[in-house]
């Protein structure tokens, strides 16, 4: 059974503090992801990574960054945490051989005051 | 124009009819769809993905991809007040990205 889990459930952070929010999966999933997730907007996509050290920019990436290190971690980076990033964080890893079907974590719900 | 549309809803479906789920996508290269469930504070799960045109079912859902039109749609038989959720259309596109639609909101009455 496919597992990804995220070091957060809820976070409520200061304007300007610096975030890290941490993704690890257990099935050695080469695929990574980062998303966002607002009312009426749906899913965006913030990094991605498809190997170790690697990572791409996905559609909305400023303001934040990301770190793979170990093949089961992904952790994104809000540098200095704005109001307009308050939003419902989800993490996804995927296997290129199995049809790039993405399993999501449960999901940080952060709120930045 | 989005990549991918859906109607928001919410659908409102009697308990035991056919749910009817629409997503029309704007790139006619992508070959991959897929839709995802999610109940409200959780996060999306897969629940069916198709490839080629036609229909594919899996229990009480049935999968439609008509990739001339550029729609896929998810039909939900006997739905049941456990559908209750929001339903994600997402297609992997002819650059490999996969583009998530807004996803439409389906309440199952009893």
């Amino acid at each position: 059974d496919v597992k990804v889990t995220q070091s957060s459930r809820y976070l409520v952070k200061r304007t300007g503090e610096k975030v890290f929010l941490e993704c690890v999966q257990d099935m050695d999933h080469e695929n990574m992801f980062w998303y966002r997730q607002d009312p009426g907007l749906g899913l965006r996509l913030i990094y991605f990574s498809y190997d170790v050290k690697m990572k791409e920019k996905g559609d909305i990436p400023e303001g934040y960054s990301v770190s793979r290190e170990k093949k089961e971690r992904f952790s994104l980076i809000l540098e200095s945490a704005s109001t307009n990033q308050t939003s419902m964080y989800l993490c996804a890893s995927s296997e290129p051989s199995s049809g790039e079907t993405q399993y999501f974590g449960p999901g940080t719900r952060l709120l930045v005051l | 124009q989005k990549e991918v549309e859906q109607n928001s809803g919410p659908l409102s479906v009697p308990e035991g009819a056919i749910a009817s789920l629409n997503c029309t996508y704007s790139d006619r290269g992508s070959q991959s769809f897929f839709w995802y469930r999610q109940y409200s504070g959780k996060s999306p799960e897969l629940i069916m993905s198709i490839y080629s045109n036609g229909d594919k079912e899996d229990g009480r859902f049935t999968a439609q991809l008509n990739k001339a039109s550029q729609y896929v749609s998810l039909l939900i038989r006997d739905s049941q007040p456990s559908d209750s959720a929001t339903y994600l259309c997402a297609v992997k596109n002819s650059w490999g990205k996969l583009q998530f639609g807004a996803g439409t909101q389906v309440v199952v009455t009893p």
